[in-house]
């Protein structure tokens, strides 16, 4: 699977709207792009996936780039519980294959 | 959504015993589950890929005599870390992936410390 590239930590103000940004620049045109989270000592959690066009849930919303080199997970209003490692993480459409996790964004939220 | 239940989700056991990790989805049939494994401020690492009704798949560097993978069911997956060392102390987490849709959806994690 393609590899992604993300910031070590961040920092965002309660209430205020955060964006994870995610390089990866060799995505192939059948990758999704995945993104996880996963708060202290639990198991990571979905947040959003997208191919192509901007995707929006009640989490978040997944910004991607026209050239699907880049993309960038927005969280409208960040709470205090919203501070947790985000994965941003690429797979093939169909793939049966594991989740492969890099070293992640580690977002803290500051009240 | 889909729910994947892992249990315990901890535990403290004594050197040289065995410690046996459930795994199940609990809505949906997983023909696929995968094991892996978090040390302090690291990201996961995959230790092995179970199918179903047949041998695990091990990564490099993980002992499958040591780690005991069963996936006999559709719904549920054990890994049992056997002959416990405290350096097997970590966080172990479950995957399981839908077949229908491929996501894949994780256990709340165990955390495993040898004493």
């Amino acid at each position: 699977d393609a590899k992604t590239t993300q910031p070590n930590s961040m920092e965002s103000n309660e209430e205020e709207p955060v964006h994870l940004p995610c390089n990866h620049s060799t995505i192939s045109g059948t990758d999704y792009i995945h993104w996880y989270r996963q708060l202290p000592s639990q198991g990571p959690e979905y947040v959003i996936h997208g191919l192509t066009s901007n995707v929006n849930n009640r989490m978040a919303s997944l910004a991607i780039a026209e050239d699907r080199k880049s993309s960038t997970l927005i969280l409208h209003r960040a709470t205090l519980r919203d501070a947790a490692v985000y994965y941003c993480i690429l797979q093939n459409s169909g793939s049966a294959r594991q989740l492969t996790f890099g070293s992640g964004t580690q977002l803290t939220v500051l009240p | 959504g889909a729910v994947v239940s892992q249990h315990p989700s901890r535990v403290i056991c004594k050197s040289g015993t065995s410690v046996k990790i459930e795994c199940r989805s609990l809505d949906f049939q997983a023909t696929t589950m995968f094991w892996y494994r978090q040390f302090p401020k690291k990201s996961l690492m995959l230790m092995a890929t179970s199918n179903e009704g047949s041998k695990a798949t091990y990564e490099q560097g993980v002992e499958k005599d040591k780690f005991l993978i069963n996936h006999a069911s559709l719904t549920l997956s054990t890994l049992t870390v056997t002959s416990a060392h405290p350096e097997d102390s970590s966080f172990y987490i479950c995957s399981a992936r839908d077949f229908r849709t491929t996501e894949a959806f994780f256990g709340q994690g165990t955390r495993l410390t040898v004493v």
